[in-house]
């Protein structure tokens, strides 16, 4: 149980396209979906935050016109990166939190490449 | 501030050495403490949940135990199989913080 899945697993890019990934909880219901960026041997650093249904809620010096975040049903939330630029490649994760519980179960990732 | 730190940094062992991973934390109102095992290139794969002082848990050569400042995680006789980044968590409110992992290797 609490399988989350990220489409898609890798994408290469133009500078200057926008890319949308998408995740999905499989198996249950999520009532919070989260959004990471992890830089080469790093951890995890916290871009947003959604819950379904509402505004996400941004991190500090994350810009909220550029990710784009939608969270539409209980097991979908989406992330637009618009506009990217090369500094925008990264490995973008995230994860989902269903009830009862604060565990967060994480998607594979997606790797973002701009050229 | 809320604080999550991990020690060590990175840790090499032989197949069947055992040791111990630390992950110490200052967070105010502690809501649960979580560990994660991450491969190179994959999302993090959910561990253990530990919610109070004095609390273990167990997976098969893994052991997590919690105290008031901090988390170890125990690995009993590992094999190269568990070679990964164990990352730290904890909750405050709906957030992570997350530490910055320990690198462990397993020699054969």
């Amino acid at each position: 149980g609490a399988v989350v899945s990220q489409h898609p697993s890798r994408v290469i890019c133009k500078s200057g396209t926008s890319v949308k990934i998408e995740c999905r909880s499989l198996d249950f219901q999520a009532t919070t979906m989260f959004w990471y960026r992890q830089f080469p041997k790093q951890s995890l650093m916290l871009m947003a935050t959604s819950n379904e249904g509402s505004k996400a809620t941004y991190e500090q010096g994350v810009e909220k016109d550029k990710f784009l975040i939608n969270h539409a049903s209980l097991t979908l939330s989406t992330l637009t990166v618009t506009s990217a630029h090369p500094e925008d490649s990264s490995f973008y994760i995230c994860s989902a939190r269903g009830v009862p519980g604060y565990e967060q179960y994480f998607g594979p990732g997606t790797r973002l490449t701009v050229t | 501030e809320d604080q999550v730190t991990q020690s060590p940094e990175a840790l090499r062992l032989q197949e069947g050495e055992s040791s111990s991973l630390n992950c110490s934390y200052t967070v105010s109102g502690l809501r649960g403490l979580f560990w994660y095992r991450q491969d190179p290139g994959k999302g993090p794969e959910f561990l253990f949940t530990l919610y109070s002082a004095g609390e273990e848990k167990e997976k098969e050569r893994l052991k997590a135990t919690l105290t008031k400042k901090e988390s170890f995680l125990h690995i009993t006789a590992p094999k190269p199989e568990d070679s990964a980044t164990y990352l730290c968590a904890v909750s405050r409110g709906q957030n992570f913080v997350f530490g910055p992992g320990t690198r462990l290797s397993v020699l054969p």
